[in-house]
């Protein structure tokens, strides 16, 4: 099975310019989520997805980022313009919600590591 | 406010020995908590996880351990072993809804040979 895969691995910009990230999670995950993790920090969730609709994005800073579902499969995230603090890793991940059972185990991409400069 | 604390960012043991990682939470809400490894470089991946209404569940070497009164839980990894080097983070969850999972800051865990 394939896990979840996201691009580009590293992306280095100026300050101001835009950014996005892609991701493909585990086919028939219905729920997608962004984290942002600052180094020495755990995750913190963006934004989160159950199939092409927004579940939960209080903590997304939506004055510059952005993201979408496309047909409840793949997911892009944006940031335009980038400040130096978004210097992060962007994790996303899936899962596979059950209802009425809990699971919630997450799969993790890899990463995308952006460094704003 | 940080709903999930790890209020360790570091722990050394020697191979062979019990490692402890710890974490509290204060969401009464959460009703299942994970644990998840992280090595550079690479994704968090799932490690164990307990419901709450359990007070232990064992994998192999890893036990988690659920306080619910003292809304703490614990990894117990025995014996510890070079390759389990890496950040540990807790996280947690309520089943009702959507499922939003939430971490600690994470806790590097070093195995010394």
């Amino acid at each position: 099975e394939a896990g979840v895969a996201q691009s580009p691995r590293y992306k280095i910009i100026e300050k101001r310019q835009s950014v996005a990230f892609w991701c493909n999670p585990i086919s028939g995950h219905a729920t997608l989520y962004w984290y942002q993790q600052i180094l020495g920090q755990g995750p913190k969730l963006l934004i989160q997805f159950q199939n092409n609709g927004v579940v939960d994005d209080s903590q997304l800073p939506k004055d510059r980022f952005s993201a979408e579902r496309l047909k409840g499969v793949d997911s892009t995230l944006k940031i335009q313009p980038a400040k130096l603090e978004d210097s992060a890793v962007y994790l996303c991940a899936s899962s596979l919600l059950s209802s009425g059972r809990v699971t919630g185990e997450l799969f993790f991409g890899e990463g995308s590591r952006l460094t704003v400069l | 406010d940080q709903q999930v604390k790890q209020n360790s960012p570091s722990l050394s043991v020697q191979e062979g020995r019990i490692s402890i990682l710890n974490c509290d939470y204060t969401n009464s809400m959460f009703d299942y908590f994970l644990w998840y490894k992280k090595y550079p470089a690479e994704g968090p991946t799932f490690l164990i996880s307990i419901s709450s209404i359990k007070d232990k569940n064992e994998d192999g070497r890893f036990t988690v351990f659920l306080n619910k009164s003292a809304k703490h839980l614990s990894l117990h990894i025995v014996p510890s072993q070079p390759g389990d080097s890496a950040v540990y983070f807790c996280a947690a969850g309520n089943s009702g809804g959507y499922q939003k999972v939430t971490f600690g800051t994470g806790t590097k865990l070093q195995v010394i040979p």
